[in-house]
């Protein structure tokens, strides 16, 4: 099983370009997530879906947008990208924790990671 | 008010010795559990232990053991016998069973970095 994978694993864009970020994971799991991640913080969340056909917005939202048309792809949009935006991203996926399921893990499974740079 | 808050940006330890990493966290919810990932310089993100708020005893995987102190708030990770592939940034992290919608996010730290020295 590959697990998380994440395309691409670095880019450099231009001040109000657009792209597409995709995650994709092999482990059936019904839950995605997109965090970004800055110098000396930890793991933010932007998005993140609890099924095939669902997204929700996280912490720090704007600017980007997502969608999950199949269950196993996540895919993060930048429509115009800002300089605030350099950063780096990952995706991660779990399967669904149950409120009664805290003695076991369920943790989430990261992506490598891509490294968004906007000039 | 930082739900997770790790206070040692940095820290050393020799290798073979023992190393406890800081973690607090604020939380109203009866129902949460707690990880800790570590990341390498090559930036995965690698999980390493997690302890359940209804958890009694303190997790342990390996040579990582975590330091649960539910009254305090506490959740320390404590890492045996450090060796030189341990240097790396340590992130704790919280889910809560009631918060964001359903979401189960994870709410990270800033990180601690450790570095073993030979």
């Amino acid at each position: 099983n590959a697990g998380v994978t994440q395309t691409p694993k670095f880019r450099v864009l231009k001040t109000g370009q657009s792209m597409t970020l995709l995650c994709a994971q092999d482990m059936n799991h019904e839950y995605m997530y997109w965090y970004r991640q800055d110098p000396g913080m930890g793991l933010r969340l932007i998005h993140y879906s609890v099924g095939e056909g669902t997204t929700a917005k996280g912490e720090v939202p704007d600017g980007y947008n997502v969608s999950r048309l199949k269950k196993q792809n996540f895919l993060l949009g930048l429509e115009s990208a800002a300089p605030s935006q350099t950063s780096v991203y990952f995706c991660a996926s779990s399967t669904i924790p149950g409120l009664a399921s805290f003695s076991s893990y369920n943790e989430q499974f990261f992506g490598p990671g891509t490294r968004l740079t906007v000039l | 008010a930082q739900k997770i808050t790790q206070t040692q940006p940095g820290m050393f330890v020799q290798e073979k010795e023992a190393v406890t990493l800081d973690c607090t966290y604020d939380t109203s919810d009866p129902s949460y559990g707690l990880f800790w990932y570590k990341q390498p310089s090559s930036g995965e993100m690698i999980f390493l232990i997690y302890q359940g708020s209804y958890d009694q005893q303190n997790a342990t995987e390996g040579r990582y053991s975590l330091n649960f102190q539910k009254a305090r708030k506490s959740a320390n990770l404590v890492i045996s016998a450090s060796q030189l592939g341990d240097s790396a940034m340590y992130f704790c992290a919280m889910r809560e069973a009631y918060s964001g919608a359903g979401s189960y996010q994870l709410t990270f730290g800033k990180g601690t970095k450790l570095s073993v020295i030979p």
